[in-house]
């Protein structure tokens, strides 16, 4: 059964912390691996995203790094702000880029 | 903001009803995709329509129906509402990345409705 699990299921870390998120899955075949912010009641926004061939990939502060052979992916936050106190998800795809299946996400409080 | 518009910003309904949720793509995506996010079970897939046609089906429910205009905007009509619909309801529409075959998603605002 094609699954996405992340941990932890949630985090508090201060301010100006760096922090660490998994998401291990057994979607397959793979295609590709996103990671999203939402914030709450909000639309998730597209954090990065990976193919198979990508171990790591960065945007501003986030950095996501994939391991296709184990199936595991983690997301870094580097020097954490208030504003990214949100819910982090997971999602990977499928053949031909379908079939998304998405983490049950991991909820960050970055606290002053 | 994304430039993805749906519309209601919340429904409130009673049990049995039917609703239609409206979603409007950014320009120029023809790509358009329904995602129902509850508290207990977290967001997942509908469908996915591409230029008026359907492209993939995830778990969607054969009470919810939906389809893609000429214009490009798209309707989710769910009918015989029971209480375990109440969820936001998030549509994205996707443009290509450069070099890759796969699109980038941009998901709306989201319609959260309640069914009483």
């Amino acid at each position: 059964k094609n699954q996405v699990e992340q941990s932890p299921q949630s985090l508090i870390i201060l301010e100006g912390k760096n922090c660490t998120l998994q998401c291990n899955y057994t979607v397959s075949p793979f295609s590709n691996l996103r990671w999203y912010k939402q914030d709450t009641g909000r639309g998730p926004v597209s954090l990065t995203i990976m193919t198979f061939s990508e171990n790591t990939k960065s945007n501003g502060r986030y950095t996501a790094t994939l391991d296709a052979d184990t199936k595991q992916s983690s997301l870094h936050i580097t020097a954490s702000q208030l504003s990214d106190s949100a819910s982090y998800i997971c999602v990977v795809s499928g053949a031909y880029g379908q079939n998304f299946v998405f983490g049950p996400g991991t909820r960050l409080s970055v606290l002053p | 903001d994304s430039g993805v518009t749906q519309t209601p910003k919340h429904l409130i309904t009673a049990t049995g009803q039917r609703v239609t949720l409206r979603c409007s793509p950014r320009s120029g995506d023809l790509s358009v995709y329904w995602y129902q996010q509850s508290l207990d079970q977290g967001l997942q897939f509908l469908i996915q329509y591409y230029n008026g046609e359907e492209r993939a089906k995830g778990n969607i429910l054969e009470r919810f129906s939906a389809q893609q205009f000429p214009d490009l905007h798209s309707e989710l009509n769910l009918s015989s509402l029971e209480l375990g619909d109440s969820a936001l309801y998030f549509c994205a529409s996707s443009a290509p990345i450069a070099g890759l075959l796969i699109d980038e998603q941009f998901f709306g605002p989201g319609t959260r409705l309640t069914v009483l």
